[in-house]
C-alpha cells in the first residue's frame, strides 16, 4: 500500500509569490491534515479536511488555505509569501472507518524556501 | 500548547533499552497517550498509543502509571536507526474528523550511541 505522497519535495520561491502544495493520502483514507514545521516553532497544525470540507483550523493567517477533492487528495496554498513561511510542510492522512482511534500517517513533506 | 513534559535529550547505548519518560499531569479521563517519532528530514511516524493499560507492539512498549499522570515509552533494544526526536502527545480521539488535532511539543531527542 503506497504511503502519503507529497509534491513537490523541494521548492524555492521569492517573497510575494504564492505556492501550491499537493498531498495524496493513503488509499482509503478520507481525512487529510496539514502541519508546518520550523526550527523555532516546531510542528504546528494548519488544518484538517474530510469529505472536501475543512473540519478544523489552526492559528494561521488567511494567507494559508487548503482544499480537498472528491478523491481525498488535498492541496494547500500560501499566498503573498513571507520569509517566515520557509518551512517543512507536512501532510498526514488517517482512516476513520469506525475505529476508536486513528493514528496519523505522515508524508515526507514539502520543503519550502522563501528568498 | 502541548500538555506534556519531556526531557529535551537522552542518550542510549546501542542494544540497550531506551526508556523515554513523559509527564502529563493534567490528562483527562478520555485522553489517550500517543507517541510519535521523527527521524531527521522525514515526516513523523506513529509508534504506539494507550489509554489506561500498558501496550506493546512490534516497535515499542508503553507503560502508563496507574494515576495516568505519566508514561514511559520503552524501545527494548535500541539501534542506531532509532535515533530521532520522540514526541509524547495526549488527546481525545473518537476517530472522527474535526477532533482536537495532534499538538506536538518539543519532544525528546534520543541519540543511540554505538
Amino acid at each position: 500500500k503506497a504511503g502519503v505522497t507529497q509534491t513537490p519535495r523541494y521548492l524555492i520561491k521569492t517573497r510575494g509569490q504564492q505556492v501550491t502544495l499537493s498531498c495524496s493520502p493513503i488509499s482509503g483514507h478520507r481525512s487529510v491534515s496539514w502541519y508546518q514545521q520550523t526550527p523555532g516553532q516546531g510542528l504546528q497544525f494548519l488544518f484538517e479536511y474530510f469529505s472536501e470540507t475543512q473540519r478544523n483550523k489552526g492559528n494561521f493567517p488567511g494567507r494559508f488555505s487548503g482544499r480537498q477533492f472528491s478523491n481525498s487528495r488535498s492541496e494547500m496554498n500560501v499566498s503573498t509569501l513571507e520569509l517566515g513561511d520557509s518551512a517543512l510542510y507536512l501532510c498526514a492522512s488517517r482512516a476513520l472507518a469506525g475505529e476508536v482511534t486513528g493514528e496519523l500517517f505522515f508524508g515526507e513533506g514539502s520543503r519550502l524556501t522563501v528568498l | 500548547d502541548a500538555k506534556t513534559t519531556q526531557p529535551p535529550s537522552m542518550d542510549c547505548a546501542e542494544g540497550r533499552a531506551a526508556n523515554l519518560p513523559c509527564n502529563h499531569s493534567t490528562i483527562s479521563g478520555n485522553e489517550y497517550v500517543y507517541w510519535y517519532r521523527q527521524i531527521h528530514s522525514q515526516g513523523p511516524q506513529y509508534i504506539i498509543h494507550g489509554l489506561k493499560n500498558n501496550e506493546t507492539n512490534e516497535m515499542a512498549s508503553l507503560i502508563i502509571t496507574e494515576d495516568r499522570k505519566s508514561s514511559t515509552l520503552i524501545l527494548p533494544h535500541a539501534t542506531l536507526r532509532d535515533t530521532a526526536v520522540y514526541y509524547c502527545i495526549v488527546r481525545v480521539d473518537f476517530g472522527r474528523p474535526g477532533n482536537t488535532p495532534l499538538v506536538f511539543g518539543k519532544g525528546t531527542r534520543l541519540s543511540v550511541i554505538a
